[in-house]
């Protein structure tokens, strides 16, 4: 069955320092790739979306890289603030009829910004 | 933006009995919803698509019958836990994909715990 690990449980970063988080995968060749923010107690928040012949998406403060032949997923939180203190999922998907926001997710990296 | 709400937020209920939850997409169609379950510090599971007017296809391990999804309208699809145990306690989530555009979003989640 397919694996998906962040392998950063946990990440504390300084106020202004660039946050980089990590999803590897296995057994598995998504379509699209997800990065989702998740609140204690609420449900995830959707931020990028890469496809699997895209290498680079930007949003504001945030980049993503999607390799697939390392089947590798990086996210940057660049300028990083307290507020981004948040756990991020990554989710892998397939497009296609009835598949298509059926997701797989990793089990999140909890990021702690500190002043 | 497109809002997905859940109801109830939050449940509790003793063993034996049957918990119903909601998930309504509240401006947008969606065809197909799907429906998740997260333990603490772990990742979202999926445990089933949901499709309007036909039955839930359930991830490999769901138990059909312990889990019961109806999908009644293109608005709502709710998620029954019966006969409901302390080890049914967890955080379930649901998304919904929008029937026109393909994009999916997400509830905020509803915390069951059985007694």
């Amino acid at each position: 069955s397919q694996k998906i690990e962040q392998n950063s449980e946990a990440l504390n970063i300084q106020e202004g320092k660039t946050a980089t988080l990590t999803c590897n995968y296995t057994n598995y060749s998504p379509a699209y790739l997800q990065w989702y923010r998740q609140d204690p107690g609420r449900g995830p928040v959707f931020l990028l979306l890469i496809r699997e012949n895209e290498k680079e998406k930007r949003k504001e403060r945030l980049k993503v890289t999607f390799d697939t032949t390392l089947k590798q997923s990086l996210f940057h939180i660049t300028a990083s603030q307290p507020a981004d203190s948040a756990t991020y999922l990554c989710a892998l998907g397939q497009f296609g009829g009835s598949t298509l926001g059926r997701l797989y997710f990793g089990r999140g990296t909890q990021l702690t910004v500190w002043p | 933006g497109a809002v997905v709400s859940q109801h109830p937020s939050r449940v509790i209920c003793k063993s034996g009995t049957s918990v119903k939850i909601e998930c309504r997409s509240l401006d947008f169609q969606a065809t197909t919803m799907f429906w998740y379950r997260q333990f603490p510090k772990k990742s979202l599971m999926l445990m089933a698509t949901s499709n309007e007017g036909s039955k839930a296809t359930y991830e490999q391990g769901v138990e059909k019958d312990k889990f019961l999804i109806n999908h009644a309208s293109l608005t709502l699809s709710t998620l029954t836990v019966t006969s409901a145990h302390p080890e049914d306690s967890s955080f379930y989530i649901c998304s919904a994909r929008d029937s026109i555009t393909g994009e999916l979003f997400f509830g905020e989640g509803s915390r069951l715990t059985v007694l």
